[in-house]
């Protein structure tokens, strides 16, 4: 099946530095990528959607200066959280949409997830 | 706006025995697809199954079933022959084939008795 590669898997750093996260699509292409942000126990929050070479799409609440979203290629997104500070402090997922995914096969493909921790 | 309903914070079942999850979803939209992910300790997110909207037929994935009900916007999972293993937190998701995004519900947390 189709692999999503996410890195780091678990990053630790200090308030006010910035952190990247980097999502790969290993053997597809994808149009569309997605990023999440999960707080424990709880669901899965969309903070933005990027499309390959134009400006993400952030949701309501989600600070597009804080989490700044590249999507320079159809296999690569990433997400750089500036001047990270302790609240932000999550696990962040991404997934990605498939060029292939015609309307008979819908799938989205999740990467494996990045622990941050800001000290 | 689309949301996804899971009234069911924790379940639990006994190993071998059967559990359903229940899921419910509010939109306008004709046009989508049903999910259901699985998150085991380890946070990666599995697909379990998926549903299309515009089929009538249920979607059948060896132990896990869905029953699908459109006019009562219901997407129920069924686990048959509950192993350790099944044991995870359960999402239901629903992607409309407009808005492009995926809205996950709130999460079951299924605990799996030996």
């Amino acid at each position: 099946g189709a692999v999503v590669s996410q890195h780091p898997s678990r990053v630790i750093c200090k308030s006010g530095t910035s952190v990247k996260i980097e999502c790969r699509s290993l053997d597809f292409q994808a149009t569309t990528m997605f990023w999440y942000r999960q707080f424990p126990k709880q669901s899965l929050m969309l903070m933005a959607t990027s499309n390959e070479g134009s400006k993400a799409t952030y949701e309501q609440g989600v600070e597009k200066d804080k989490f700044l979203i590249n999507h320079a290629s159809l296999t690569l997104s990433t997400l750089t959280v500036t001047s990270a500070h302790p609240e932000d402090s999550s696990f962040y997922i991404c997934s990605a949409r498939p060029v292939w995914g015609a309307r008979t096969n819908e799938k989205l493909f999740f990467g494996s997830g990045t622990q941050l921790s800001v000290l | 706006a689309q949301t996804v309903t899971q009234s069911q914070p924790e379940m639990s079942v006994q190993e071998a025995e059967t559990v359903t999850l229940s899921c419910t979803y509010d939109t306008s939209e004709s046009d989508y697809y049903l999910f259901w992910y699985k998150q085991p300790p380890s946070r990666q997110m599995i697909l379990v199954i998926r549903q299309e909207a515009y089929k009538q037929q249920n979607a059948t994935e060896n132990r896990f079933s869905v029953n699908f009900q459109k006019a009562a916007k219901s997407f129920s999972l069924k686990i048959s022959d509950s192993q350790l293993g099944d044991a995870a937190m359960y999402f239901c998701a629903f992607f409309p084939g407009s808005a492009r995004q995926l809205t996950f519900g709130s999460g079951t947390q299924l605990t799996v008795l030996p």
